[in-house]
Parts: C-alpha cells; sequence; structure tokens
C-alpha cells in the first residue's frame, strides 16, 4: 500500500535555527511530490512541488526540498526560520498527505 | 468565488442524525478531492473525484460515508447516523485534474457529533 512518513511530528527551533523535515514514501514509479502549510487558523495551501527535472526545487518564504530518487525521500529545508514560519508541514505525495510536522519557532 | 468554498464552516449534530457537507470548487478545476482531519492524524483522503469518471471512494471509511458531484462541479459529502468518532474537519480541495496539479483547499467544516 502507499505510505508517507513524516520523521518529526513536533518540532520546536529558535528563530534563526536551520530547519529539516524529513518525508519518505512508499511510491514506485513516477511520483509527484508536494509540501503543504497550514498557518495557525488558515487554510491549507501550497508550499512547493516537484514533477520533474531539477530535484531541489525551491518554494515559497525561502523554503526548498530535494528529491532523492533512491531514497524515496523529500525532504523539507529553509536554512533561517522566522517565528512567522510557525505552522503545520504536510508532505504528500500523489495528495496522500502524511501526518504532519507541527513546527514552534520561539522568537 | 475565487477559491473553494465549504459550508458549513461549523456543525453540530446529534449521534445518529444525517449531515451534508457542500463544497463549491474552483471553477473550472475537473478534480475534487474530500479529506478528513482529525487532531494528530494528519489529512485522511475521503474520495476523489475528476471528470466524468467514476469516484475513487477508495478512502471512505465506511457504508455510512458516502459523497456525489452534481453537474462536474458542486459536491456534497453525506453521513448517515454519525457517530462521535466522525468528529473531524472535512476539507474539500480542487484542481485542474490529476496529482499532477496543485490542489487548492477550502476553509474546511468542523464537525462535532455530540
Amino acid at each position: 500500500a502507499q505510505s508517507v512518513s513524516q520523521h518529526n511530528h513536533h518540532v520546536i527551533l529558535s528563530e534563526a535555527a536551520s530547519l529539516e523535515l524529513g518525508c519518505n514514501y512508499s511510491y514506485g514509479g513516477t511520483v509527484n511530490l508536494f509540501w503543504y502549510v497550514q498557518y495557525p487558523g488558515q487554510h491549507l495551501q501550497l508550499l512547493l512541488k516537484y514533477f520533474s527535472g531539477d530535484p531541489l526545487v525551491k518554494g515559497i518564504k525561502g523554503f526548498e526540498a530535494e528529491f532523492i530518487k533512491s531514497k524515496f525521500s523529500f525532504n523539507l529545508r529553509k536554512p533561517s526560520v522566522q517565528w512567522s514560519d510557525t505552522a503545520e508541514y504536510f508532505c504528500a505525495p500523489e495528495l496522500v498527505f502524511g501526518a504532519g510536522t507541527i513546527l514552534r519557532v520561539k522568537s | 468565488g475565487a477559491g473553494v468554498s465549504q459550508s458549513p464552516s461549523n456543525k453540530v449534530t446529534e449521534k445518529g442524525k444525517d449531515v451534508e457537507l457542500r463544497c463549491d470548487p474552483i471553477s473550472g478545476h475537473t478534480a475534487l478531492y474530500w479529506y478528513r482531519q482529525s487532531l494528530g492524524q494528519g489529512l485522511e483522503f475521503l474520495i476523489y473525484f475528476q471528470g466524468n469518471s467514476a469516484p475513487d471512494k477508495s478512502g471512505l471509511p465506511s457504508d455510512r460515508f458516502s459523497a456525489e458531484r452534481t453537474g462536474g462541479s458542486v459536491s456534497t459529502l453525506t453521513i448517515q447516523r454519525t457517530q462521535q468518532e466522525d468528529s473531524a474537519v472535512y476539507l474539500c480541495a480542487s484542481s485542474l485534474g490529476g496529482t499532477a496539479f496543485e490542489a487548492f483547499f477550502g476553509q474546511g467544516t468542523r464537525l462535532t457529533v455530540v
């Protein structure tokens, strides 16, 4: 069965710290990969997506993700987080969503 | 409207009653998804409509759940004989078609079964 695993359910960081959220999936073949974000009180919105081409994709607000086919991974990164990045982040291969990672950034 | 619209935004119902949740997708979007979001559970896929094709119902948790999409636009998710474990936020999303396109989400309907 298709599955997606997000490694951390809760992450707490101080401002300016670097962020990496892990995501692994168990799909074969071509996979369309998404990261969505849900800010407090807001609806889900797209952070970035990968369909093909350069495996390092850049999204909004300084986020990026790297597709590593051999590892079935699509980890999300940001070099320096801000308080406004406090939100829940969802990895969604083929729009099948992981359990989410709640990120809290301390100011 | 410009985005995906869901109604009602909140619904409180008594155990055993039926409820209907409505989703108005973005105009022109052929794909429509329903998900359920429970605390700490992420988003659980329920059902997927694509154009005139038969819907993918593989995520519906029981036969108490059903959904239809009329005229390729508005969709209704119906839960019969609601149970307390049905309490969750029900999210609708639409896209231009298939998983090669970004899905746009509505604000959701928060269902509370008492």
